[in-house]
């Protein structure tokens, strides 16, 4: 089963735009993560953010978690074709627990 | 950066056949997953081992799939037999112990005809 919904499930912006993503998941988490997967390939992490934290930065990502509306949102700001892909946010009920992904957004970056 | 390798990368069977796939975790990461990824969707869990133990098979169809990690290091994962419905894409994962972020092959294609 998925917990995590993500919307929109599809975004196509142009080069230079900023994206964002949202996750609505059920229940109570230990921390929620966001990946990308590239079309065949595999996922490659992107970041964690704990269930205590608000806001997260790494490089050109800004993660922000609202515990009280069960809500994540992911932000690529200046983007580029290069972070065409989709995008899952991940959680974790317990921290040793399996992650249970979403069904993803796919982000179309046009140059 | 190491990798988690997965092989074949491509695998094309009839359905009632059987199929296995592999994985080779990046060492030193005791906890590998198996997760199956169907077109369009997120990865689903399919088990989860800590070591050469299973901590999590709630979601393996057991009557036709079987993963084993004798070793505690790469992993197999069979299904027999394939049927039409196995068409997704496989993946594997490792991480250490904890809420480490995972770390995931290229997965292996499987399409059942």
């Amino acid at each position: 089963s998925q917990q995590g919904e993500e919307d929109p499930q599809a975004l196509s912006i142009q080069e230079g735009e900023n994206a964002t993503m949202n996750c609505s998941y059920k229940t109570s988490i230990n921390n929620l993560q966001w990946y990308r997967q590239n079309s065949g390939r595999g996922l490659v992490h992107l970041i964690l953010i704990r269930s205590n934290e608000r806001e997260k930065h790494s490089g050109r990502l800004r993660v922000t978690l609202d515990t009280s509306k069960k809500s994540s949102s992911l932000l690529i700001t200046a983007s580029r074709a290069a972070d065409t892909a989709s995008y899952f946010c991940a959680t974790d009920p317990s921290g040793n627990t399996p992650l249970v992904f979403g069904k993803g957004t796919r982000l179309s970056v046009i140059a | 950066e190491a990798e988690v390798a997965q092989s074949p990368r491509y695998k094309i069977t009839e359905k009632s056949q059987a199929v296995a796939f592999w994985c080779d975790p990046i060492s030193g990461h005791a906890t590998l997953y198996w997760y199956r990824q169907i077109l369009g969707q997120g990865p689903e869990l399919l088990v989860q081992f800590q070591d050469e133990s299973v901590v999590d098979d709630s979601q393996l169809p057991k009557d036709r799939f079987s993963a084993e990690r004798l070793k505690g290091v790469d992993s197999t994962l069979k299904i027999q037999p394939a049927e039409l419905g196995d068409s997704a894409m496989y993946l594997c994962a490792s991480s250490h112990a904890g809420d480490s972020p995972l770390h995931f092959g290229n997965g292996t294609r499987l399409t059942v005809t």
